[in-house]
């Protein structure tokens, strides 16, 4: 069975810091992965989607890389401001039906 | 765009009863989803649709119907509503077609459901 664990669970960082967030799991048979954010009260943004034929996909101050063969992924935020402050959701897919298996979230707070 | 659009926001039930959660989304998405989210355990699948008439269960289908008439609504029924439902729901569209697991998945603010 695919599980997703995201590590660490919190991590508070002051602006301006580059910082990393870490997912993991245990089945290398993965279609994509996906990088979410959430804000409080509100519903999944799409950030980044790395197709298993990928390593990396880049946008803006967002960089996400893919190691199908180790089973981790990383999230690196350049610069870090306040707005960056959210919980950060990986989940990989399976297949090519869109099913999603998330980690536990990332909740991340950056200090002016 | 409305995107995804979920009702009602919030919710109280008492244990027994029964209710339907709405779903609609207006970008002509083939693949429809629910999810529900709980502290500690993360998002999981409920139940998916890959096209209006067609749908299958997910990881934690047990005590919930869904069905597919049209494209744009993915309703999802509470059959008789248990503590263990209270949980915050989030429903997710995304095209179809070739290439639909790439798709990036759109979600809705959730449904917070809360059951005495």
């Amino acid at each position: 069975k695919q599980e997703v664990t995201q590590i660490p669970a919190a991590l508070s960082v002051p602006e301006g810091e580059n910082l990393v967030l870490n997912c993991s799991f245990t089945d290398s048979a993965i279609y994509n992965l996906q990088w979410f954010r959430q804000d409080p009260g509100k519903g999944l943004t799409s950030l980044l989607l790395i197709q298993s034929s990928q390593r990396e996909q880049t946008s803006g101050r967002l960089n996400a890389s893919l190691d199908k063969s180790s089973g981790r992924s990383t999230l690196y935020i350049a610069a870090s401001q306040p707005g960056d402050s959210a919980t950060y959701l990986c989940a990989v897919t399976l297949s090519n039906t869109g099913k999603l298996i998330f980690g536990q979230g990332t909740t991340l707070q950056v200090k002016p | 765009n409305a995107g995804v659009t979920q009702t009602p926001k919030f919710q109280v039930l008492k244990t027994g009863q029964s209710m339907t959660l709405q779903c609609a989304q207006d970008m002509n998405h083939e693949y429809m989803s629910w999810y529900r989210q709980d502290p500690g355990m993360g998002l999981r699948l409920i139940h998916y649709s890959v096209g209006a008439g067609i749908t299958d269960q997910g990881e934690v289908p047990n005590g919930y119907n869904v069905s597919r008439s049209t494209t744009e609504d993915f309703p999802l029924r509470l059959l008789s509503a248990a503590p263990s439902q209270t949980s915050v729901y989030f429903c997710a569209s995304s095209r179809g077609g070739t290439g639909a697991g790439n798709q990036p998945q759109h979600f809705g603010d959730g449904t917070r459901l809360s059951i005495l």
